[in-house]
């Protein structure tokens, strides 16, 4: 079974500065999909970042990057320049197999969250 | 653009009353999706649907019914509602396998 595992459970940051949540996940699948969701006090999910597993290259979305790492399972983001909007829960997710025989729908894992606050 | 919305935004149910949550999304993506959030638990799926007419199970599906009669829409019903069915309900789609889930703004909802 996949697991992701996300071992900050609260971490804070001051405006401007840089910081890096840390996610790593276990599977014995060679093709997958992770990704970074937000979740400010609004409730809403809203998707940060995506990385698929067969590229090399780092995934970045303005502010956001992300550290790939394959071989190690790991899956950290790093938040540059923080904002104070950038305060929210933030969950890395896992993606591989089809559900159903011959589905569109995926199997999306989500690890138990990390809670960013971003202060003055 | 909507995306996706839910219906309705918080609800307060005595247990062992019946419960449809609504999704409707209108990117005519083919799969759906419901999850639950709890606290320290991340998002579980409940029930999936791959396109109109299919539904399948997900990790957590007792107590929870779905059904999928067009594109747009993915109800959610709880046939008889339990004090552990209180949770943030999360309504998904993605276009195929492999693509983004897009979540809707979510249901919470209590079982006294």
């Amino acid at each position: 079974a996949q697991t992701v595992t996300q071992s900050q459970p609260e971490m804070s940051v001051q405006e401007a500065e840089t910081v890096t949540l840390s996610c790593t996940y276990d599977t014995s699948e060679s093709n997958y999909y992770l990704f970074w969701y937000k979740q400010p006090p609004s409730r809403q999910m809203i998707l940060v970042i995506r990385q698929e597993a067969y590229k090399q290259q780092n995934a970045t979305e303005n502010r956001f990057s992300v550290n790939f790492q394959k071989a190690a399972k790991s899956f950290s983001l790093k938040i540059s320049d923080s904002q104070l909007g950038d305060t929210a829960m933030y969950f890395c997710a896992f993606m591989t197999r089809r559900l159903g025989d011959t589905g569109t729908a995926s199997k999306l894992t989500f690890g138990t969250g990390t809670r960013l606050q971003v202060t003055l | 653009i909507a995306g996706i919305t839910q219906a309705p935004t918080s609800q307060i149910l005595a247990a062992g009353r019946r419960m449809t949550l609504r999704c409707t999304q209108d990117m005519r993506h083919n799969a759906m999706y419901w999850y639950r959030q709890d606290l320290g638990l991340g998002l579980r799926l409940i029930h999936y649907s791959n396109t109109a007419g299919t539904t399948g199970k997900g990790e957590v599906p007792d107590g929870y019914s779905v059904s999928r009669a067009n594109t747009d829409d993915f109800p959610l019903t709880l046939a008889s509602a339990v004090p552990s069915q209180t949770s943030v309900y999360f309504c998904a789609s993605s276009r195929t396998h492999g693509n983004t889930q897009y979540f809707g703004p979510g249901t919470r909802l209590t079982v006294l």
